[in-house]
């Protein structure tokens, strides 16, 4: 099975600034599959990246995805009110699908 | 575009059965691949399997294989999961899932339900 672990577990930043999560797997990933969503409180979650870097439609440009092998980053760009909530990276090649166990963006 | 409307929220006994749905609303159910995630409260998420209501071809993840059944119904557009018999630890969120088309069970979750909370309890 694939661990991914993801840091940190909760980062705190206040609007405007960048934001930058981890997602470190366990083995090697190819980075067509890798995705990251990101979930809010009572929602379900929701598509950011897929690839490791595309950005799901409909998700602003602030958003970006990059890394390869063992290590993949999502970026914020300058952070908006509504970008604070959990995000979750995952592996989905390897049985049994993986998630990360989630980054906490709170608001500063 | 593709939506998936689940059923609504279950509190159950322990040792009751229960079977959730989730409509898929869009041309494509019988070639999609649909999966269910488990989220426990306050807990992260966790892939459940998946099923290709085409050939009802099924995928479980051995975490869970043998406790739920993945089922669909293609003259309704409906994807279910039930419990024979409910325990405490399945108290949880259930989110079901589309997987993009184009790459089999190989691919990311691109559309997701609103979720049912099954809630246990004597």
């Amino acid at each position: 099975e694939i661990v991914l672990t993801q840091s940190p577990g909760t980062l705190s930043l206040s609007p405007g600034e960048r934001a930058t999560l981890s997602c470190r797997a366990s083995q090697s990933v190819n980075s067509i599959y890798l995705a990251w969503y990101q979930q809010k409180p009572g929602q379900a979650p929701r598509l950011l990246i897929y690839g490791a870097s595309n950005r799901a439609t409909g998700i602003p440009d602030r958003f970006s995805g990059s890394g390869s092998g063992t290590d993949f980053t999502l970026t914020i760009s300058r952070l908006e009110p509504e970008d604070f909530a959990v995000y979750y990276c995952q592996q989905y090649v390897s049985s049994p699908r993986t998630f990360g166990q989630g980054t906490k963006l709170e608001i500063k | 575009e593709v939506q998936l409307v689940q059923s609504g929220a279950e509190l159950k006994k322990p040792g009751e059965s229960l079977k959730i749905s989730c409509k898929f609303h869009g041309n494509t159910f019988s070639t999609s691949w649909i999966g269910w995630v488990r989220q426990m409260p306050g807990k992260g998420l966790e892939w459940m399997g998946f099923i290709y209501p085409g050939d009802s071809d099924t995928r479980y993840n051995p975490s869970f294989r043998g406790q739920v059944t993945l089922s669909a119904d293609k003259s309704i557009d409906t994807a279910y999961l039930q419990w024979s018999s409910l325990g405490a630890s399945d108290n949880a969120m259930y989110f079901c899932v589309r997987l993009a088309p184009g790459s089999g069970t190989s691919s990311y979750f691109e559309s997701w339900g609103q979720g049912t909370l099954v809630t246990v309890s004597s």
